[in-house]
Parts: structure tokens; sequence; C-alpha cells
């Protein structure tokens, strides 16, 4: 299996909402990745996990909150945000824990829209 | 100096043509490669990672390293209009993946 699951694929909510994204992959990767996408730009890392931990954390606001339940398992927990967050955010996973030279697979994304 | 810098285009070619796409980065990125497609409100694909010094093939798709100039390129031959997406140049810098700003590449019939 190599893929990389992401549910849902489209979520709506408002500024007081709480919401998860989940992230699965079965590839036996140990770093997994979560990426904001806003129109016409590249992916923005967000968060890096490597072996189950938080590795890399550029910065990102406390209304996410990434969890790594497993090593198959990567959650993005959202919680009082804002229109600007609206975007499409994208998982990631690589063999490789140090994120270096060992290609990055991602999944189908979720479009976040925040009212 | 941004440490990815891809020329942003956008870049059109007739179908059958060959078309080039260019990336260069700055001395912080280390030499590991990858060219990723993304097709509009979908995720990238990785179609090409190259690692040393050279030419990698896989079928119409060559991606070229060149350490001395630090530039790395992505050729597509004969050029499909199932080709026309972003292309997205990712290199390494201190263990962080780092996107150029992509390559948008229309191949008109």
């Amino acid at each position: 299996d190599t893929e990389v699951t992401q549910t849902p694929k489209h979520l709506v909510m408002g500024m007081t909402n709480k919401k998860s994204l989940k992230c699965e992959q079965h590839m036996g990767h140990r770093a997994m990745y979560w990426y904001k996408q806003k129109a016409k730009k590249p992916p923005e890392l967000m968060f890096v996990y490597s072996y189950e931990k938080l590795s890399i954390n550029e910065s990102v606001p406390s209304r996410f909150s990434p969890e790594c339940p497993n090593s198959s398992l990567l959650n993005l927990h959202l919680h009082a945000l804002q229109p600007e967050d609206s975007a499409l955010y994208l998982c990631a996973s690589s063999q490789d824990p140090s994120g270096g030279a060992v290609e990055q697979f991602f999944g189908p994304g979720t479009r976040l829209t925040v009212l | 100096q941004k440490e990815v810098e891809q020329n942003s285009g956008p870049l059109s070619v007739p179908e059958g043509a060959i078309a080039s796409l260019n990336c260069t980065y700055s001395d912080r990125v280390s030499q590991s490669f990858f060219w990723y497609r993304q097709y509009s409100g979908k995720s990238p694909e990785l179609i090409m990672s190259i690692y040393s010094n050279g030419d990698k093939e896989d079928g119409r798709f060559t991606a070229q390293l060149n350490k001395a100039s630090q530039y790395v390129s992505l050729l597509i031959r004969d050029s499909q209009p199932s080709d026309s997406a972003t292309y997205l140049c990712m290199g390494t810098s201190y263990g962080k993946l780092t996107f150029g700003q992509g390559t948008i590449l229309t191949v008109h019939p």
C-alpha cells in the first residue's frame, strides 16, 4: 500500500467550532508532516513528527494542535480558526525521520473553509 | 536569497515539444532534489528524485542536477496536454524540505 489517506476531503467550520483533520499511512514511514497550501502558492510546512514525536513546529499558531497517536496516524486539531486559515491542508509521510534525502508522499488533502 | 528558486513562468509549449523547467538553489540547500507535479485542486505528486550530479531519466522525464552551477532542471519530452500542471521543485535545507514557488506549465494542442 503506497497511499496516504486524509479525511475529510472538505470541511466547512465556523470560527467557534472545534474540528479535527485525520491522516493515515500504511507504508511503514516514520516521519509525517502537515502542510498548509494557499491558492497559487507552494505548500508551507507546519509540523513534522519523527518516530511519533514532534520534531518541527514552524511557529504555527496554537489554534492548530497536532497529534500523532501512533506511527500510522496523524491528526490536526482545529479550534477558534480565522477565515484566513482557509486553505488546502496536506499530510505527507516519508521514510527518513530527519526529513532529509528521502521522498515525501502526499495525501489528497482536506479543503478547509472557515466562515 | 530564497533557498530554492524556480523560474516562475508561466511556461507554454505546443504539444509534442520539450518543456524545460529550472530551479536554482543556495549553498545552504543540500543536494537532494525532488520534482512534484500538482494539478489544480489536487495534491503534489512525486514524479522525479535526483541525488547525484548528472542526468536521470524516467520515461518522458529527465531530471538534471548540476552541483557546480547549483541548478536542477526537469525536461519533459513529447509534452502532452495532460502534462499541464504546476511543477514544484523541492530541496532539503538543514533537514527540512523547501519548495520553490512553482512553475505553471501549459501544453497547448
